[in-house]
């Protein structure tokens, strides 16, 4: 069972379209991650957000993080085909130690010209 | 900085053998972590390492074991190898004590068990 949960688990978009995934828990995160993973690739971080209802925007995207950080959405914007990728949300939990993080599922994302 | 350096990018063992995959961390980060990326479990998280010791560990059998050096290199072992540990091997490194907690990852190892 995984800690986080995203969904959808797949998205298949045409260019210029928006979407949005998301990201959920029961347990409160003290700072979660967005990756993003390009096959046989490690994960290229996006974005860390730490502070409850915190919003942070890199460029198309923007990154929320819910008012009690049990939960976070990425929305982009005017998707290009350069945003293909598994979109992977990771928490950092007070009761773990630094170097542990919880990964959710993944969100395969397609965007066709 | 350079980034997370993992080596080698891809190996091929047969069932039984042991493989040791190697990582350098990010200058200046005291924390390496490992995590076991498979199609089906997703992102596992194996142990970590701060300061040559082992700070956590995941919920991995004893097969799967690793070791820091003083530089903050570490590497991972795996003994008698089996058929499921075929999988992306990824080490992400870390400051360790401030900051987010925010990690870096390596470019992974792949290997492939026969």
């Amino acid at each position: 069972t995984q800690l986080l949960e995203q969904s959808p688990q797949f998205l298949s978009i045409q260019e210029g379209e928006n979407l949005t995934v998301y990201c959920n828990s029961s347990s409160v995160f003290s700072s979660l991650q967005w990756y993003r993973q390009e096959p046989g690739e490690g994960p290229v971080l996006l974005v860390t957000v730490v502070t409850g209802g915190e919003v942070k925007k890199l460029k198309r995207l923007t990154f929320q993080f819910g008012d009690a950080r049990k939960d976070s959405s990425l929305h982009i914007t005017a998707a290009q085909p350069g945003d293909t990728g598994l979109y992977l949300c990771a928490g950092g939990r007070a009761t773990d130690s630094w170097g542990k993080l919880q990964f959710g599922a993944g969100t395969q994302v397609v965007v066709t010209p | 900085k350079a980034g997370v350096t993992q080596t080698p990018r891809y190996l091929i063992k047969t069932r039984g053998q042991q493989v040791t995959l190697s990582c350098s961390p990010i200058s200046g980060h005291r924390s390496v972590s490992w995590y076991q990326q498979t199609p089906g479990q997703g992102l596992q998280f194996l142990f970590e390492y701060f300061s040559e010791t082992q700070r956590n560990k995941g919920n991995f059998p004893g097969r799967f074991s690793g070791r820091q050096f003083s530089n903050s290199r570490s590497e991972m072992n795996v003994s008698t190898l089996e058929l499921g540990d075929s999988a992306l091997y990824l080490c992400a490194s870390s400051p360790g004590t401030t900051g987010t907690g925010t990690q870096y990852f390596g470019p992974g190892t792949r290997l492939t068990v026969l």
